[in-house]
């Protein structure tokens, strides 16, 4: 069965400064990855993805996420944070196989503090 | 485009109450889900649909039914209301194929509290 985890349920970064959100995934075959944000009462919105191709892959807001094969990671990183990214952040991975039976990590809150 | 619109937002049930969750999508996506957040454990999926007729069972589908019958909507049921069902409810839909192929669209969330 697939699986993601999140290992950290919250990061605190200064703002202008980098930030890393951490995310490790377990799947059969060649895994497809997603990262997405989720802002105080709302639904989750989609930040970027990762099917194939480049392993760094560029999304929205700033945002881009690293995939890294070998240690099956999937790091969402951004090169300078700003107060407004600071929102609860989830990476999932879809099976492969079949429909989207898309699994979610535990979700990372993110604080950016001025 | 209002994109996936589920209603109510809030609601309060008792114990034993059924009621049911709307979701309707105007965006023609094949796809749409039911997943509930709870602190700590993420979204889980509770029913899912390939399109208008099919619906197969997620992670946590007791307690819950769905159909669907258009393309546009897809509710859920909760048919016998237990305090375990208290959590927030979101609906999702997606399109099968395309550049947008697995990016899924989410509604706002109906926060559901079983006394």
């Amino acid at each position: 069965a697939q699986s993601v985890a999140q290992p950290e349920d919250q990061v605190n970064v200064a703002e202008g400064n980098p930030l890393t959100v951490k995310c490790t995934y377990s799947v059969s075959g060649n895994p497809y990855l997603f990262w997405y944000v989720q802002y105080p009462n709302r639904g989750l919105q989609f930040l970027l993805k990762y099917i194939t191709g480049d392993n760094l892959v560029k999304g929205s807001y700033g945002f881009e996420a690293e995939f890294n094969k070998s240690q099956t990671s999937f790091h969402l990183k951004k090169p300078s944070a700003l107060v407004s990214d600071s929102a609860l952040y989830f990476c999932a991975v879809r099976d492969p196989g079949g429909y989207q039976k898309v699994t979610f990590g535990t979700g990372t809150k993110l604080q950016v503090i001025p | 485009n209002a994109g996936v619109t589920q209603t109510p937002k809030f609601q309060v049930l008792k114990t034993g109450q059924s009621m049911t969750l709307q979701c309707a999508q105007d965006m023609n996506h094949e796809y749409m889900s039911w997943y509930r957040q709870d602190p700590g454990m993420g979204l889980r999926l509770i029913h899912y649909s390939v399109g208008a007729g099919i619906t197969d069972q997620g992670e946590v589908p007791n307690g819950y039914n769905v159909s669907r019958s258009t393309t546009e909507d897809f509710p859920l049921r909760l048919l016998s209301a237990a305090p375990s069902q208290t959590s927030v409810y979101f609906c999702a839909s997606s399109y099968s194929g395309g550049s947008a192929k697995n990016i899924q669209y989410f509604g706002a969330g109906t926060r559901l509290s079983v006394l």
